[in-house]
């Protein structure tokens, strides 16, 4: 499958501090993202995803940022919270080809209080 | 939001033995289903492509023959490991796809069956 990885696989932030979590892709032709959150013993939960046929997105406290040059994306996350503390993957797709997720490495992110 | 639900959640087995994990779209037909892997502290590893009506398509390095997969109705796939040894102890995901109209649709995960083998 594809490479999706990560710059950082753990990340502590001070409570209400803003965090970004990092995803480099290395498949061009993937169309789709996701950023999903999965709290330990549990199934992955959606977030937000992004088209690449666009560079940013803007949810309840989260943006993607999408940059096929480099083919990076990363999820800002706004107040961070101590709910917030979990592991993140970014997962790509190409649609064109199945629609198979394939998942980046992961990062753990800690909220300090 | 949609609903993915498996079954059971956690399953402990004796070596050599069989278990079937299942996985149910609740309020949403889903055409296609997905059968994620993953070990402790690690992402999540794609073992198979469920397709309703047809045979799963299986990523390089999977077992087929270990991992059965049956997708016999648009609600309902299962993933049967045979022979279970202690490697395969693991926590096992399986995901659906709505379409909803769009091109990509979102994916729902269920939250998972930890197997461990003893």
């Amino acid at each position: 499958g594809e490479s999706v990885g990560l710059h950082l696989p753990t990340l502590s932030v001070q409570e209400g501090d803003n965090s970004i979590i990092n995803c480099a892709y290395s498949n061009s032709a993937s169309d789709y993202f996701i950023w999903y959150k999965q709290e330990s013993g549990k199934g992955p939960q959606f977030i937000i995803d992004i088209r690449s046929n666009m560079d940013k997105r803007q949810g309840q406290r989260v943006t993607v940022l999408l940059n096929k040059t480099v083919k990076h994306l990363s999820l800002q996350i706004a107040a961070t919270q101590p709910g917030d503390s979990a592991v993140y993957f970014c997962a790509e797709t190409n649609s064109n080809t199945g629609n198979q997720f394939y998942f980046g490495t992961g990062t753990s992110l800690t909220v300090i209080p | 939001g949609a609903v993915v639900s498996q079954h059971p959640s956690r399953v402990i087995c004796k070596s050599g033995t069989s278990v079937k994990i299942e996985c149910r779209s609740l309020d949403f037909q889903a055409t296609t289903m997905f059968w994620y892997r993953q070990f402790p502290k690690q992402s999540l590893m794609l073992m198979a492509t469920s397709n309703e009506g047809s045979k799963a398509t299986y990523e390089q390095g999977v077992e087929k023959d270990k991992f059965l997969i049956n997708h016999a109705s648009l609600t309902l796939s299962t993933l049967t490991v045979t022979s279970a040894h202690p490697e395969d102890s693991s926590f096992y995901i399986c995901s659906a796809r709505t379409q909803r109209g769009r091109v990509t649709g979102e994916l729902f995960f269920g939250e998972g069956s930890r197997l461990t083998v003893l």
